[in-house]
């Protein structure tokens, strides 16, 4: 069974577009994140909820918009879709806010032309 | 320069031992992480250590800090073509779990 688990895997679009990337756990975690890796290889926080709520939020735009229907999930949401954003979108979750492993999902790469 | 800086690549032999060397800026970290990531794969924590500690040992995985330094390895004995990933070394601080990543070197296994 997947533990931490994103779709798409692979998302090509044009720039201007509106496009999401899903993210779901199943190990009963309370914290989800999400990060950014670009095509330098430096993996960078974006955003962290714990039990639905955002309590991190790093120097993103805000045409990104993470939402967390409920604790097992964690979706994010790019508007108006820009070149700079190609880019793999790690999901991650741990068991609370304070705990120090993290459990990555397989990664979405996106693609902006 | 970067916050965690750790060299790209790094190609051994099967069977001998690979060395992974990092090293960070930051004196207040408190805990330090290898993670791997295998292609197609998500980043998955191999081992940690905790800043009081200079070494840990975990089967053919051992981690050695030098905090004077800030430097970070991780030995893998009798490397396996299984072992060829990218490793990424990590810190974070107390308070703040969430790591600070290196861009992580490709282990390249080769018979």
């Amino acid at each position: 069974d997947t533990a931490v688990s994103q779709t798409p895997k692979y998302l090509v679009t044009q720039m201007g577009n509106d496009k999401s990337i899903k993210c779901e756990q199943n190990l009963g975690h309370d914290t989800m994140y999400w990060y950014k890796q670009d095509s330098k290889k430096f993996l960078k926080i974006m955003f962290s909820y714990n039990n639905k709520e955002l309590i991190i939020n790093e120097t993103v735009p805000n045409r990104f918009s993470p939402k967390s229907p409920d604790k097992a999930h964690l979706n994010l949401h790019i508007n108006s879709l820009e070149l700079g954003d190609s880019a793999v979108y790690f999901c991650a979750s741990s068991q609370q806010v304070s705990s120090y492993e993290q459990y990555f999902g397989p990664g979405t790469r996106l693609t902006v032309t | 320069g970067e916050d965690v800086e750790q060299s790209l690549f790094l190609s051994v032999r099967e069977g001998d031992s690979s060395v992974i060397n990092c090293t960070y800026t930051d004196s207040s970290s408190t805990y330090l992480y290898w993670y791997k990531q295998e292609p197609g794969a998500g980043l998955q924590l191999l081992t940690y250590i905790f800043s009081n500690m200079d070494m840990k040992q975990d089967q053919r995985l051992t981690v050695l800090l030098n905090k004077k330094d800030k430097h970070l390895s991780l030995r893998i004995a009798d490397t396996q073509t299984g072992d060829s990933a990218i490793y990424f070394c990590a810190e974070s601080k107390g308070g703040s779990y969430i790591p600070t990543f290196g861009r992580g070197t490709s282990l390249i296994v080769h018979p």
